[in-house]
């Protein structure tokens, strides 16, 4: 399948409880932060975004930290399902450079 | 309604033949990119159009040459294909530049190179 002789990190999760996935980001100049969800043959789909300015942010059943002092970035999906098994992707931005640069993808896996 | 369409989805093509991807964007978007994802689902950009101008060229073979007709269109020429051009591309778009907007990705195409 799509998925033989890739290793991503991966974080087995058990349906229903909470998973985090972190992100070291590069540019200190960046401020503006994306999570991205990637399921099999499909393309990324936006998740959560948070601005420079902020260090917390909710959305449904999601939360997003960013601790711009280590150049961090983490994904909290509270009562995961299945659906939420996928490759994640945290990407980073800023006004200078106009262009979205990606980290490398973390898979999760629900165990039902 | 699907928001960012690109065709095909899968194109298998032999080494030095020219293929097209296509992509367009209902969104109403003024700003558009491809990107290509490797083996290693890492994700790189190779371009990026805002209103029909070019605006971010990567480090990417001359050998592709990306046309924007329209702002809501952005289509991928890859001339002599390789080897090394398999993989999945992705064209995206978002509201302007430099605004820090998401991008909406299409479904990908993916290119098989024998």
């Amino acid at each position: 399948g799509e998925s033989v002789g890739l290793h991503l990190p991966t974080l087995s999760v058990q349906e229903g409880d909470n998973s985090i996935i972190n992100c070291a980001y590069s540019n200190s100049a960046s401020d503006y932060f994306i999570w991205y969800k990637q399921e099999s043959g499909k393309g990324p789909q936006f998740i959560i975004d948070i601005r420079s300015n902020m260090d917390k942010r909710q959305g449904q059943r999601v939360t997003v930290l960013l601790n711009k002092t280590v150049k961090h970035l983490s994904l909290q999906i509270a009562a995961t399902q299945p659906g939420d098994s996928a490759v994640y992707f945290c990407a980073e931005s800023s006004m200078e450079n106009n262009r979205l640069a990606f980290g490398k993808g973390n898979q999760v896996v629900v165990i039902p | 309604d699907t928001a960012v369409s690109q065709t095909p989805k899968y194109l298998v093509t032999q080494m030095g033949n020219d293929k097209s991807i296509k992509c367009e964007q209902n969104l109403g978007h003024d700003t558009m990119y491809w990107y290509k994802q490797d083996s290693k689902k890492f994700l790189k950009i190779m371009f990026s159009y805002n209103n029909k101008e070019l605006i971010i060229n990567e480090t990417v073979p001359n050998r592709f040459s990306p046309k924007s007709p329209d702002k809501a269109h952005l289509n991928l020429h890859i001339n002599s294909l390789e080897l090394g051009d398999s993989a999945v591309y992705f064209c995206a778009s978002s509201q302007g530049v430099g605004d820090n907007s998401p991008l909406h990705f299409g479904n990908g195409t993916r290119l098989t190179v024998t």
